[in-house]
């Protein structure tokens, strides 16, 4: 199961707007709703920052947003804060009952 | 507070064997798929495996099928990962974490344990 294309890195200015995307294959995304977003700041443990596709975990800030079109996925996250500095990792559930991630994105707050 | 927290991890020489350990907390353990997830070092996540909250039915990444096992015991809140064959690309941070009970994903993570195959 080779891994969900992500950019390597995207950055903004706090309170700008940016997107991530998440490309799969009709093996996974393009057949699910069950795509994830994580959140990872350096040196710490993931934290889900979205799930199927859109939907926000309670203590999510609702300028995380996520959505999906055919095989590609997307996270963006409105009015960029410092704290938003990360890398974040997409994730679906694929044909085979396995879970395959991205390859990550680190996001820089400039 | 629910709670994972994996130990076991350690140096192993290639070839050799590790058992990981994860002893959850502040939930019904019973009730939930588990996963192992794994991160070599300044590298991305990994799904390695899974297994249902009877533990009867266990699924593998291709990477570590036939070498690694997945196991849990529900009388002690725990989840195992049996891992033989050892190999440097085996290197990473192991993850412990919870299928989510109301949808299709992961929702809870622990801290991980840090497994380095090198002779």
């Amino acid at each position: 199961q080779s891994a969900l294309t992500q950019p390597p890195s995207v950055s903004g200015s706090p309170g700008q707007s940016v997107t991530i995307s998440c490309t799969g294959t009709s093996s996974d995304i393009g057949s699910y709703n069950h795509v994830s977003w994580y959140q990872q700041p350096p040196g710490t443990a993931p934290k889900v920052t979205i799930y199927e596709v859109s939907n926000r975990p309670s203590g999510v800030p609702d300028r995380f947003s996520g959505s999906k079109s055919g095989n590609t996925a997307s996270l963006t996250i409105s009015g960029l804060q410092a704290e938003d500095e990360a890398d974040y990792y997409c994730s679906s559930y694929t044909t085979k009952s396995t879970w395959v991630f991205g390859g990550g994105t680190k996001l820089t707050v400039l | 507070e629910v709670q994972l927290v994996e130990s076991g991890g350690g140096l192993v020489q290639p070839g050799g064997s590790l058992r990981l350990s994860c002893a959850a907390s502040g939930f019904t353990f019973s009730s939930y798929w588990m996963h192992w997830v794994r991160q070599a070092p300044g590298k991305g996540l990994v799904w390695v495996s899974q297994t249902s909250p009877n533990g009867r039915t266990t699924i593998y990444a291709d990477s570590v099928r036939g070498r690694f096992s997945i196991s849990r015991d529900n009388a002690k809140n725990t989840l195992f990962l049996q891992m033989n064959s050892l190999s440097p690309e085996d290197t990473a941070v192991y993850y412990c974490s919870r299928g989510a009970g109301n949808y299709y994903g992961i929702d809870i993570w622990g801290q991980g344990t840090t497994v380095t195959v090198s002779s």
